[in-house]
């Protein structure tokens, strides 16, 4: 079946420095791939997205590309401020509305 | 736009006692999740609803787990009698169905249970 791994956390930055958070993949078809960010107390938020092989997905400086031929949709960030701090899960979709996570990596930024 | 709401949001019993949980999605979404996420794990479905109807429920442990969502709307899910792995973020999510919204799940801030 489908799943998505990840680097295990946390993972513990000084502020500006540059992020990257891997994530592997295996599917049967072509997946949606995306990657979502828990922000302490709150819910899953989507942060970013990738629907076809070599997209790529960005959003408030974070940036991910669909590579096929590796399965992988690393997520990176040039320069991480405190506020970056929080949860973030690769995850994937083959059939319409229906997401299989990865284990999640926490990031912590310290001033 | 409002987003997606469950209540409540914190919640201990004690083991072999039940409890429910509500989720308002957000309005015009067609389709609601209920997800199970253990604490240092990624969420996991127990549940998807299309309008009013089950589209998945393969993962929900039916002899004491339980969901409905009349009239297509808000949903409930309940656990009983709980178990103490239980314990867990109950995340409600939902989403349109269309092309531009494909795969866009927005998900509320979770019900945090505690079985003790």
């Amino acid at each position: 079946g489908d799943s998505v791994t990840q680097m295990e956390g946390p993972v513990t930055l000084s502020e500006e420095a540059f992020l990257t958070i891997n994530c592997t993949y295996t599917a049967t078809g072509y997946p949606s791939l995306f990657w979502y960010v828990q922000y302490p107390g709150e819910g899953l938020q989507l942060l970013l997205k990738a629907t076809k092989a070599d997209d790529k997905g960005s959003n408030k400086g974070f940036e991910a590309t669909y590579r096929k031929e590796t399965t992988s949709f690393h997520l990176e960030k040039g320069s991480v401020q405190v506020s970056d701090s929080a949860v973030y899960f690769c995850a994937l979709s083959e059939s319409v509305n229906m997401l299989t996570f990865g284990g999640g990596t926490r990031l912590m930024v310290k001033p | 736009e409002a987003g997606v709401a469950q209540s409540p949001r914190y919640k201990i019993i004690e083991k072999r006692q039940s409890v429910a949980f509500w989720c308002n999605p957000i309005s015009g979404h067609a389709t609601l999740y209920w997800y199970q996420q253990i604490l240092g794990q990624g969420p996991k479905l127990l549940i998807q609803f299309q309008n009013n109807g089950v589209v998945d429920d393969s993962q929900l442990p039916k002899d004491r787990f339980s969901a409905e969502r009349l009239k297509g709307v808000d949903s409930t899910l309940k656990i009983q009698p709980a178990k103490l792995e239980d314990s867990a973020v109950y995340l409600c999510a939902s989403s349109t169905l269309g092309r531009e919204w494909r795969n866009t799940i927005y998900f509320g801030e979770g019900s945090w249970l505690t079985v003790v």
